[in-house]
Formats: C-alpha cells, sequence, structure tokens
C-alpha cells in the first residue's frame, strides 16, 4: 500500500528563517508526487507537481526536490503569508492520489 | 475558467439522517476525486472516477456512504444515516491529465453531525 509521512508535523519559524519540510514516500509505481498548500476552510492549493528523481521546481519563495525515497519543500526568506498547512501526495500508476497529513507551517513577524 | 464547484459549504445535521454533497467538476476533467479530511489530518481518498465509471472505491464505506457521477460530469456523495464520526470536511478534485496533471480541489463541504 502506497504511503506518505511528512515531517513535522508542526513548524513555527520567524520571517527570514528559511527550512525545509520532508515528505517520505513508498509507491507502487510514481507517476507524480504533488505539494499542495491548504489555508483553513479551504480546499488544497496546487502548487508543484515533481515526476523523477532529480527534478526541481521553484516559486517564489518555495523550491520542490524530488528523490526516490523522500521530497522536500523548501522555503526561503519566509512570510508571515506563507503560513499554512502544507501537503505532500503521491500519484501511482493506477492514478490513485495519497495524501499525507500534512505540515503546519506559521511563520511568526 | 471556474473551478471545482461544491456544495453545500456547511451542512449541520442530527445523527442516523440523510446528507448529500454536490460537486460540478472543471469542464473536460475525466477524472473525479472525493476525499474526506478530518481536522489537522491529510484528505483521505472515498471514492474515484474515470468518467462515469467507480474505478477505485474501496475506501468507501459501503454501508452507509454511496456516490454516483451520472453522464460523468456531476457528481454526489450520500450518506446515510450519519453518525457521529462522519464529522469531516469533504472535498472534491478533479484531474487534467491532459495538460498540467494538476488536481484541481474545490472548497469542500463541511458536515458536522450532532
Amino acid at each position: 500500500e502506497d504511503q506518505v509521512t511528512q515531517s513535522p508535523e508542526a513548524l513555527r519559524l520567524q520571517e527570514g528563517e528559511s527550512s525545509s519540510l520532508n515528505c517520505s514516500y513508498t509507491v507502487s509505481g510514481l507517476r507524480g508526487l504533488f505539494w499542495y498548500r491548504q489555508d483553513p476552510g479551504k480546499g488544497p492549493e496546487f502548487l508543484f507537481t515533481l515526476y523523477s528523481a532529480g527534478e526541481e521546481k521553484e516559486k517564489e519563495r518555495l523550491k520542490a526536490t524530488l528523490t526516490k525515497k523522500e521530497s522536500f519543500l523548501h522555503i526561503t526568506a519566509p512570510k508571515p503569508e506563507d503560513s499554512a498547512t502544507y501537503l505532500c501526495a503521491v500519484q501511482n500508476n493506477n492514478n490513485d492520489m495519497r495524501f499525507g497529513a500534512g505540515t503546519r507551517l506559521t511563520v511568526k513577524p | 475558467e471556474a473551478g471545482v464547484v461544491q456544495s453545500p459549504r456547511y451542512k449541520i445535521i442530527e445523527k442516523k439522517q440523510p446528507v448529500a454533497f454536490w460537486c460540478n467538476p472543471i469542464s473536460g476533467h475525466n477524472t473525479l476525486y472525493w476525499y474526506r479530511q478530518n481536522l489537522g489530518q491529510g484528505p483521505e481518498l472515498l471514492i474515484r472516477y474515470e468518467n462515469e465509471e467507480a474505478v477505485d472505491d474501496s475506501q468507501l464505506p459501503k454501508d452507509r456512504f454511496s456516490a454516483e457521477r451520472l453522464k460523468g460530469v456531476d457528481s454526489t456523495l450520500k450518506i446515510q444515516p450519519a453518525e457521529l464520526g462522519d464529522s469531516a470536511v469533504y472535498l472534491c478534485a478533479s484531474w487534467d491529465r491532459a495538460n498540467t496533471g494538476e488536481l484541481f480541489f474545490g472548497e469542500g463541504s463541511r458536515l458536522t453531525v450532532l
């Protein structure tokens, strides 16, 4: 069975303090690894899709990387508006999408 | 382009009552997912449709949950009868297989069972 484990569960940063979120996974044939941002009371919002080990994608202060066993979401010089829950998900070759429990990020001004 | 539309946004019911949630996916997206999200947890898959066919419903509690996707467009998720443990947010998502590969989510339907 496909599994996704995210760590840490919660992360508190000062504004400008860079850090990384981890997503470890096991999957029966990776079709894609997804990162989403979720604000309270909202549906998840797409950030990135990574398809193969070694791939990297960037968007503003966020950078996602992928290895065969894990993915990292690097946040550089975060701002308070980056506070949210970040979800990782893997999609297998049967198009099943499994999510992790998320990392709740708080950025203090 | 309109996003994934869900209704109702909020629903409060007594236990043992029925409830239904509706989802209109993005036009042209053939794959539709229903997820349940408990507070502080990630979304858990309930059912996946490819067009009108339910291709993965292994996580759907079939004794009380049912779903349909007539004509391969809109979908309805029903719970009858509802239990206290069904309180959660029910998320619908549609998949843009042909273009970005992105999974688009609706705002969700928050269910409270009293």
